[in-house]
Parts: C-alpha cells; structure tokens; sequence
C-alpha cells in the first residue's frame, strides 16, 4: 500500500464547468503521475510532476493543467470539461525500489462523466 | 503511436487451463513491468524484468523479457478464477532518462469456474 488516495471516488458534471481532481500521498514520494484509462487505449499519460512545482507534459495534456504545491498533493484540473474527457483517472507515484526502476503504485482512480 | 502492443486483446478460458499474453514492441525498453488490475482498482505491480532473456516466477505466473528487450510473454499455469483481470505491460525506454512509462493496451482474461 502506497499510502495513495484519490477524491472524489466518482464525479458527474456538465460540459464548460471547470473540475480539479485531487491525488494525495501520505510517503514523500517525488514522482506523481495522472493518467487517464479508455478502452481500447490503456493507460496514457496526462501530466507528471517530479517535484513541488516542477511538472511536466505527457502524451494527452490538452485541456488538462496540473499543479503540485506540497509534495503530498497533486491536482489535476480541467478548465472546461468535454464530453471527451469522460474517462477513468488514476493518480500514480513513483518508488525508487531496488534497481531505481520506474516502479509506480497506483491510487483507487476516480470515475469522471462529463454531460 | 502504440509503442507496446499487447495480444491477445481478450481470453475466456476454463479453470485450469493454461495461457501466454504477448507484450511486443520494435523499441528496446531497459525494464519491463507487468501489472494486474481488478474491475474498480487501480493496477497493481507484479513483476519488473529488466535483463535480456530474464525469466521470474510468481507463483503460477512466468514472466519472460526477450533476448533484445524489445518484448515480454505472461505465462500462467493451471488458471484460476482469482487470476481474471486487466493484465497491462508497460516499459521504460531509458533508465531514469524520461521518468515515463509506455503502457499497452492490455489484456483482458476471464477465468471461468
């Protein structure tokens, strides 16, 4: 267990509203990831930080923007939700471990559905 | 671009039988992971390869890392219905370089009782 939570557990909103995403982690861990899963795609990256204030773009960062200002905590935020953004998120840290690999423990996720 | 392709995509088979998921890919990965995830969770490490030819085993799970590091083989022995979920690769192309993970598209097995 890698002390991960995630809130809301699952969130219904309308299209243009703005949602902020929150992934909270309780081991001082420096690498934070957001993810989105879809079927058909797996998991693809959205935003990772690697310090407090220090993130960086992945592969479907449109649209999102994310912020780290303890390192216990990174939000992920959609300005103006779409319909496409419907999609499970799931927050990640990375451990060190052993060998310096990137291993990554995930939190529960967090089921959004933008109407 | 899917860097890592993963088949089959789906597998239904009955208690007891035995199945190989295929992770490839023309890109050369330093390590190699695999990950189980149940339906509401998010998922969860099983194994890290990260030597060419390398095999590890996890009780009835044999996971194997090619010669040239560019794929990856689940083998499970006498499934069982605990073993059904999302079973996801995911590979690093350089060690700590890029700090990102590549996923597959994962593969789904249903064990049937």
């Amino acid at each position: 267990d890698a002390g991960i939570t995630q809130s809301p557990r699952h969130k219904v909103t309308e299209t243009g509203t703005p949602v902020t995403l929150r992934c909270h982690q309780t081991e001082n861990h420096r690498y934070m990831y957001w993810y989105r899963q879809d079927p058909g795609h797996g998991l693809r990256l959205i935003h990772y930080s690697y310090g407090v204030k220090d993130t960086d773009k992945g592969e479907v960062s449109d649209g999102y923007s994310v912020s780290r200002s303890k390192t216990e905590d990174f939000l992920l935020t959609l300005e103006s939700a779409t319909s496409s953004q419907t999609s499970v998120y799931f927050c990640a840290i990375r451990d060190r471990g052993k060998g310096a690999y990137n291993e990554q423990f995930f939190g529960p996720g967090t089921r959004l559905t933008v109407l | 671009t899917q860097l890592l392709e993963q088949s089959p995509q789906f597998l239904s088979i009955q208690e007891g039988e035995n199945l190989t998921v295929y992770c490839n890919s023309s890109s050369v990965f330093s390590s190699l992971q695999w990950y189980r995830q149940e339906p509401g969770e998010g998922p969860v490490l099983l194994v890290t390869v990260v030597t060419g030819g390398e095999v590890k085993k996890l009780k009835r799970l044999t996971f194997q890392f090619g010669d040239a590091r560019k794929d990856s083989s689940l083998h499970i022995t006498a499934a069982q219905p605990g073993d059904t979920g999302l079973y996801l690769c995911a590979g690093e192309r350089s060690r700590g370089a890029t700090n990102k993970l590549i996923f597959g598209t994962g593969t789904l097995l249903a064990v049937q009782p």
